[in-house]
């Protein structure tokens, strides 16, 4: 299954657009992309999914890129309560199934 | 709301205990998971269920076991607890593969 990889880190500013990418080179054709947003002392927290090309929903888009070796969560407007760790999880939806993380983006939105 | 419950917040045990952890959800949720979370390390599944009484190893089930008799319930066990077994654990559901709703973690520490 695709091992996934991520900045360990990234600060923006309040109003930004903030795009994160998880690296997950040997993604296969059953493997699905999310993303999880997690505030400290909680558990994470479902914030889109997707397979190719874009999807967008009320608080994030997903970009992903024809070869899917890739995907770009995109935070429009970030504001300071978005300051989180924010993870890649890929998922394998058939056959043997297998749920890999990355390590997570630690975001933080300045004023 | 979906709901998932753990039984405790913090939890303090002396090595070579028998340790359960459990969780609930009250979603009718097919598939529940129990992930440990370490520094630098990001999120690691240990076992996850699709079904009652069904059980598939994660990436980390060694000197874990688990326990689905009723759809809501899922335990993890550790049967002869260790210090390297010190972490967050977390547990989840979901309908689908790819939206699992976490709950808040359960702090174990092994002395």
């Amino acid at each position: 299954l695709a091992k996934t990889t991520q900045p360990i880190s990234m600060d923006s500013y309040e109003g930004q657009e903030v795009n994160i990418t998880c690296s997950h080179n040997n993604i296969a054709t059953n493997d699905y992309i999310t993303w999880y947003q997690q505030f400290p002392s909680q558990g994470p927290r479902f914030i889109i999914q997707g397979y190719k090309t874009k999807v967008t929903n009320e608080v994030a888009s997903l970009f992903i890129p024809a070869d899917r070796k890739s995907s770009t969560l995109s935070l429009p407007r970030v504001s300071l309560s978005d300051t989180a760790v924010y993870y890649c999880l890929v998922v394998r939806t058939s056959g043997t199934y297998k749920y890999i993380f990355g390590t997570g983006t630690r975001l933080k939105v300045l004023a | 709301d979906v709901k998932v419950t753990q039984s405790s917040r913090y939890l303090v045990k002396r090595t070579g205990e028998k340790v359960f952890l459990e969780c609930v959800q009250d979603m009718d949720h097919e598939n529940m998971f129990w992930y440990r979370q370490d520094p630098g390390l990001g999120l690691r599944l240990i076992y996850f269920s699709y079904d009652v009484k069904m059980k598939e190893k994660g990436d980390i089930p060694e000197g874990y076991s688990v326990s689905r008799e009723k759809k809501e319930r899922f335990s993890l066990i550790l049967e002869s607890a260790s210090t390297n077994q010190t972490s967050m654990y977390l547990c989840a559901s979901g309908g689908s593969r790819w939206e699992q709703f976490f709950g808040p973690g359960t702090r174990l520490t092994v002395l």
